[in-house]
């Protein structure tokens, strides 16, 4: 049974940092892993999707990547705003069939002081 | 807009009231779900569907209804509420019915059931 996990469970830092986000899945049978935003009185936000056949996947400051064989990804977040704090989530997808269902980790909440 | 959107946003009703949470899509997706987000358990799939009159029971379906009459449309319908369905409800759609596009999810709805 895939099981996601999402370390640490909360984050505090000063703005200008680099930061990095981790992601475990126990079943390395996977077809994409997707990271999303939640934000507090907001749905969630997809940010990155890496494809089980990619490596990492860049958008603006954020880079995940993703080793399929240890079970892991990362989101780095550069030189962190304090708009970046939310809630981020990773969720993996390893249904061989037309069922989207992901599996999710509990997230990491992040919070970036001014 | 490309858009998800549910509605109400927020809803309190009492045991046994039927209950309906609207959900619409304006991207002419093909594939649509339902989530319950509850603390310390993450994001879990009640009910999925994969085009219009093909709907499917995701992992925690017990008290719910779904029905696609319409592609944009998936309303989930809650005959008789109990406490034990207070959480958020996440209404997501996506383009294709493989797992290799992402999810886009609407606002969400919380829902407290007394």
């Amino acid at each position: 049974k895939q099981e996601v996990t999402q370390i640490p469970a909360a984050l505090s830092v000063p703005e200008g940092e680099n930061l990095v986000l981790n992601c475990s899945f126990t079943d390395s049978a996977i077809y994409n892993l997707q990271w999303f935003r939640q934000d507090p009185g907001k749905g969630l936000t997809s940010l990155l999707l890496i494809q089980s056949s990619q490596r990492e996947q860049t958008s603006g400051r954020l880079n995940a990547s993703l080793d399929k064989s240890s079970g892991r990804s990362t989101l780095y977040i550069a030189a962190s705003q304090p708009g970046d704090s939310a809630t981020y989530l990773c969720a993996v997808n390893g249904d061989a069939g037309n069922n989207r269902k992901l599996i999710w980790g509990l997230g990491t909440s992040l919070a970036v002081n001014p | 807009e490309a858009q998800v959107t549910q509605n109400p946003r927020y809803l309190i009703t009492v045991t046994g009231k039927k209950l309906t949470v609207t959900c619409s899509q304006n991207m002419n997706h093909e594939y649509m779900s339902w989530y319950r987000q509850d603390p310390g358990l993450g994001l879990r799939q009640i009910y999925y569907s994969m085009n219009v009159e093909v709907t499917d029971k995701g992992d925690v379906p017990e008290g719910y209804k779904v029905s696609r009459k319409e592609k944009r449309n998936f309303p989930l319908i809650l005959e008789s509420p109990s406490p034990n369905q207070t959480s958020l409800y996440f209404c997501a759609s996506s383009a294709r019915q493989g797992p290799y596009s992402p999810l886009h999810f609407g606002n969400g709805t919380r829902l407290t059931v007394t």
